[in-house]
């Protein structure tokens, strides 16, 4: 069954650590994403990658990092730096390149990170 | 700097009437336009696009209007069912160059189907 698998489903993080949000797809997808969605403000794009060992920042990068190192894979880790990071976690995959079709994002279920 | 915007929050239709959502984008290079639907705590999945040499694209009971003049699409759900209520998110994206594959979403609007 082909998909997106994001862990955990709920994250508590205590003041000044760092937590790392799981990503994992077995569709065999190019490039990644990871949005975040706040009430009233949709979704915002934090990081992508579009091939292995390759990442861009997104909107709203800062306070966060990401890694890819397997094509399958591309955790988020929310740092310190991050000062508001209550809200809920998306990760999605795409074909890459090229053609508008591959532009359908497919997204996993979410991560709601809460502040403790 | 709001480039997709969905200026209604929530939309309350009846069972089997129509249901319109609406979107308008500023940025002049987006060229490919797609709505999501996302229930509570569950990611968002595809539902409907449109290329911009397009006016139009229907799958089944949904149905996407571009005016590419107005630079606002809308999405069509007739007739409407309980199942659809959900929220919408309509999205965009620019074509060629570091921002492909990129999508900007709208705020989202709640849909809620009454039986």
């Amino acid at each position: 069954d082909g998909g997106i698998t994001q862990s955990p489903k709920y994250l508590f993080r205590k003041e000044g650590q760092n937590v790392t949000l799981s990503c994992e797809q077995n569709l065999n997808h190019d490039a990644m994403y990871w949005y975040r969605q706040d009430p009233g403000q949709g979704l915002r794009l934090i990081y992508y990658s579009q091939i292995v060992n390759d990442f861009q920042k997104g909107d709203i990068a800062e306070g966060y990092s990401v890694s890819r190192e397997k094509k399958e894979s591309f955790p988020l880790t929310v740092t310190s730096a991050q000062k508001n990071p209550t809200a809920f976690y998306l990760c999605a995959s795409s074909t890459f390149p090229p053609g508008r079709e591959n532009e359908k994002l497919f997204f996993g279920s979410g991560t709601q990170l809460s502040v403790l | 700097d709001q480039q997709v915007k969905q200026n209604s929050p929530s939309l309350s239709v009846q069972e089997g009437r129509i249901s319109i959502l609406n979107c308008d984008y500023t940025n002049s290079m987006f060229d490919y336009f797609l709505w999501y639907k996302k229930y509570p705590a569950e990611g968002p999945t595809f539902l409907i696009s449109i290329s911009s040499i397009k006016d139009k694209n229907e799958d089944g009971r949904f149905t996407v209007f571009l005016n590419k003049s107005a630079k606002h699409l809308s999405l069509h759900i007739v007739p409407s069912q309980p199942g659809d209520s959900a929220v919408y998110f309509c999205a965009a994206s620019e074509a060629g160059g570091t921002s492909y594959g990129k999508l900007t979403f709208g705020q989202g609007t709640i849909l809620t189907v009454h039986p």
